[in-house]
Order: structure tokens, then C-alpha cells, then sequence
């Protein structure tokens, strides 16, 4: 069966600080894999999604990037954090672009 | 690209009455229309989908119907159990699209 694990599951950062939020997937292969943001309160914003190594698709011009080293896994960084980049940030996997798209457990953010 | 759009966008209901909650989309092609919960601080998770060559499915106490000539779909919840309180997300896809858009969510809260 499949899963998906991202880390570090909470952190607090300074402003100005770097970041990255790390998440894999076990038990498939060339997964389409998502970044998504969610606000406190607030919907589902896509960051970034990929469809294969090394393929980046960016939905927010922002502070932050996302990289795909491997075929499962998928890397969100900022080089320096805003108060703005607060927030539940939430991994995801689907397979061939059909079908259900499966969370990770998500990565609660805070940055001071 | 693909909009949808939610209502309500919070909505209280007493123990063992329905709940109802529509979504509107605007790209014609979508076909893939599925509807995730997310209780508090944990992470979207899949309850129902549908697609287009259906107009309604059930399972147990939830049901989704779907409108294409109105471009619309509805989340249906009858007797409604505390453990029904969440945010609920829908979200459509055309089949040649890697992008779920998804609604701004709907906050359920059932009253005991």
C-alpha cells in the first residue's frame, strides 16, 4: 500500500531564517506530487506540483521553492522566512494525475 | 483554469437533522468531482467522489449529486452525528488537468 510522510510535523522559525519541509511517498512510482499552504481558517492554496523528477510547477510566486530531487521525493525551502509564510502546510500524492489526492499529515509553521 | 466556488461557507445543524453543502464550478471538461473533510489540525481526507457519468452516489449517511448542464455538485450529510463537525472541501478536475481546484471549505459544526 502507499504512504506518505512529511517532516518535521511542527517548527518554529525566526523571520529571515531558511526552511525545509521534506516529504516522501512510499509504494508507488511517478507520483504527481503537490505543496499545499493553508492559512489559519482558511482553504487549500497549491504551491507547487510536479509530474516528474526535476519538474517544478510554481501557482504562487512567492519566497519559497520546491524541488524533486528523487521520484518520491518532494522538498518545499524559503531562503528567508516572512511572518506571511505562517501557516499548515500539507504534501500530497496522486497517482497519473487521476483520482484521489492523498495528504500527508502536514507541517504546522510558525514563524515569529 | 478551473473555479469553484462554495456555499455555505459555515453552517450549524442540529444532531439528526441534514446538512447540505453546493459547490459551482465553471470549466465544462471537468469530470472529477470529489469532496474531502478535515477535522481540526489534522489533514484533508477523502469521503466521497464522483464523476461525470454519474449523478449521484451514496455511502451510508453521505451522498453527492451532480449537475452538468448547471455545473454544479452537492455534498449531502443526513443524521448528522457530533463526529460529522469538520471543514469540508469539494474540488473538480478535467481529466487532462494535474490540478485539483478546490472550494474554500465549508465549517460544519453539528450541535448536540
Amino acid at each position: 500500500s502507499q504512504t506518505i510522510h512529511q517532516w518535521p510535523a511542527t517548527l518554529v522559525q525566526p523571520v529571515g531564517s531558511p526552511l525545509s519541509l521534506e516529504c516522501t511517498v512510499e509504494g508507488t512510482s511517478n507520483p504527481n506530487l503537490y505543496w499545499y499552504r493553508q492559512a489559519a481558517g482558511r482553504g487549500l492554496q497549491l504551491l507547487f506540483y510536479s509530474v516528474g523528477i526535476g519538474q517544478i510547477s510554481s501557482e504562487v510566486p512567492q519566497n519559497l521553492s520546491a524541488s524533486r530531487p528523487q521520484d518520491r521525493q518532494f522538498i518545499l525551502s524559503s531562503k528567508k522566512l516572512l511572518l506571511s509564510d505562517s501557516g499548515f502546510y500539507l504534501c500530497a500524492w496522486r497517482r497519473n494525475g487521476i483520482g484521489e489526492l492523498f495528504f500527508g499529515e502536514g507541517s504546522r509553521l510558525t514563524v515569529l | 483554469g478551473e473555479n469553484v466556488e462554495q456555499h455555505p461557507s459555515t453552517l450549524s445543524v442540529q444532531e439528526g437533522d441534514s446538512a447540505v453543502i453546493k459547490c459551482t464550478y465553471s470549466d465544462s471538461a471537468s469530470n472529477y468531482f470529489p469532496w474531502y473533510k478535515q477535522e481540526l489540525g489534522k489533514r484533508p481526507q477523502l469521503i466521497i467522489d464522483i464523476r461525470s457519468n454519474v449523478g449521484e452516489k451514496k455511502d451510508q449517511r453521505i451522498a453527492v449529486t451532480l449537475n452538468k448542464t448547471a455545473k454544479h455538485f452537492s455534498l449531502h450529510i443526513t443524521e448528522t452525528q457530533p463526529e460529522d463537525s469538520a471543514v469540508y472541501f469539494c474540488a473538480a478536475t478535467p481529466s487532462n488537468d494535474y490540478k485539483l481546484s478546490f472550494g474554500a471549505g465549508t465549517t460544519v459544526t453539528v450541535r448536540a
